[in-house]
């Protein structure tokens, strides 16, 4: 059965602090893993889509990477402003096109 | 680029009655838009997926008639609440896929309370 977990439940770092958040997936052939962030009472914003192991991508102060079983969400010197919910989803590559979404890291990063 | 709006942001309706939310692709086109709903410290459940032009496919459990999906062109998705209860109250979101593209792109989401 295709299922995403992702790891913590919850973090709080001090700003400055870096970090790491884990999304592991099982899924028959992977079409994309993508991260989300989201901000309390509002839709997940975008961040990255990887597609193969071994893909990195980097945005600020933020850095997705894949392996043939996880992604990690890299946090450097993070901010007060990095607080939120970040997600992580799956695409498998059958027909269905349909989003396997883990539940979510909640981060807190303290001033 | 890849913005999606929701109107309304929110909305509170009386028992009974019907609301009709919208979703658009500001600045791409989307031929499959997807409709989520989220309970509060949980994660997104997809309702629907529309495809323009066809019919919705709703998630097993969804009751279609009450969940009424029109995707009537390549920005507009609605999504309609007909005779809505509380337990109807929720948060609403919607996601559009460009064409030739994997990600979804999120609208900022609808919040609506049944009295």
């Amino acid at each position: 059965e295709d299922q995403v977990t992702q790891s913590p439940e919850a973090l709080r770092l001090q700003e400055g602090e870096s970090s790491s958040l884990n999304c592991s997936y099982t899924v028959s052939g992977l079409r994309g893993l993508f991260w989300y962030r989201q901000d309390p009472g509002k839709g997940p914003e975008f961040l990255f889509t990887l597609y193969s192991a071994g893909e990195e991508k980097e945005k600020e102060r933020l850095k997705a990477t894949l392996t043939k079983k996880e992604s990690f969400l890299h946090i450097t010197a993070p901010k007060p402003e990095d607080s939120a919910t970040y997600l992580c989803a799956v695409l498998n590559a059958g027909n269905n096109r349909k989003l396997i979404w883990g539940l979510g890291t909640s981060l807190a990063v303290n001033p | 680029g890849a913005v999606v709006s929701q109107h309304p942001s929110w909305v509170i309706c009386k028992s009974g009655t019907s609301v009709k939310i919208e979703c658009r692709s500001l600045d791409f086109q989307a031929t499959t838009m997807f409709w989520y709903r989220q309970f509060p410290k949980q994660s997104l459940m997809l309702m629907a997926t529309s495809n323009e032009g066809s019919k919705a496919t709703y998630e097993q459990g969804v009751e279609k008639d009450k969940f009424l999906i029109n995707h009537a062109s390549l920005t507009l998705s609605t999504l309609t609440v007909t005779s809505a209860h509380p337990e109807d109250s929720s948060f609403y979101i919607c996601s559009a896929r460009p064409l030739a593209e994997e990600t979804q792109y999120f609208g900022p989401g609808t919040r609506l309370l049944v009295l």
